[in-house]
């Protein structure tokens, strides 16, 4: 069973001060790994798709790496704005015939960014 | 563009009734999915479809059904409301002809069945 840990559920920072999210999983073939961002009241919002070990994406103050078995969301100098819930989520590959795109979440981490 | 709506935003309902949330995209994909979103068990995927015509079950599809009559329309019906129905409720598409197959959400309907 495709299994997706968060760490830490919650994270309060100081604006300017950088740090990284954790996602851990298990998943029988990985598909792709994604990133979204959730603000309260709001659907994910999409961020990123990592598709294999060793992979980078950035995009303005956050950037995501993948390596085996975990994932990293590292933000850099975060503002308020970046307050959210950040979500990771495995798609596993094809099996048995059955090759929809299910996607497994994390929990989730609650990022706040205090001015 | 609007990507994916949902209707309606919220409601409140009582057990026993039917009630139906209706998802629709513009973005012209193939696939289509309900997840419910409940605290500290994350996001759970309700049933799928992978194309016009065709649906299947997720992790948690008791109590709900679906139907894909187009590629645009995802409507999911709740038979009879139960209470542990409360959740909030989000429909997303994903073009699945990609590998891996990235899904967008809409804004969600959140649904208090009393």
């Amino acid at each position: 069973e495709d299994q997706v840990t968060q760490s830490p559920e919650a994270l309060r920072l100081q604006e300017g001060e950088s740090s990284s999210l954790n996602c851990s999983y298990t998943v029988s073939g990985l598909r792709g790994l994604f990133w979204y961002r959730q603000d309260p009241g709001k659907g994910p919002e999409f961020l990123f798709t990592l598709y294999s070990a060793g992979e980078e994406k950035e995009k303005e103050r956050l950037k995501a790496t993948l390596t085996k078995k975990e994932s990293f969301l590292h933000i850099t100098a975060p503002k308020p704005e970046d307050s959210a819930t950040y979500l990771c989520a495995v798609q596993a590959g094809a099996s048995g015939g059955t090759s929809y795109g299910k996607l497994t979440f994390g929990q989730g981490t609650i990022l706040t960014v205090h001015p | 563009i609007a990507g994916i709506t949902q209707a309606p935003t919220s409601q409140i309902l009582a057990a026993g009734r039917r009630m139906t949330l209706r998802c629709t995209q513009d973005m012209r994909h193939n696939a289509m999915y309900w997840y419910r979103q409940d605290l500290g068990l994350g996001l759970r995927l309700i049933h799928y479809s992978n194309t016009a015509g065709t649906t299947g079950k997720g992790e948690v599809p008791d109590g709900y059904s679906v139907s894909r009559a187009n590629t645009d329309d995802f409507p999911l019906t709740l038979a009879s409301a139960v209470p542990s129905q409360t959740s909030v409720y989000f429909c997303a598409s994903s073009d699945s002809s990609g590998s891996p197959d990235t899904q967008y959400f809409g804004p969600g309907t959140r649904l208090t069945v009393l």
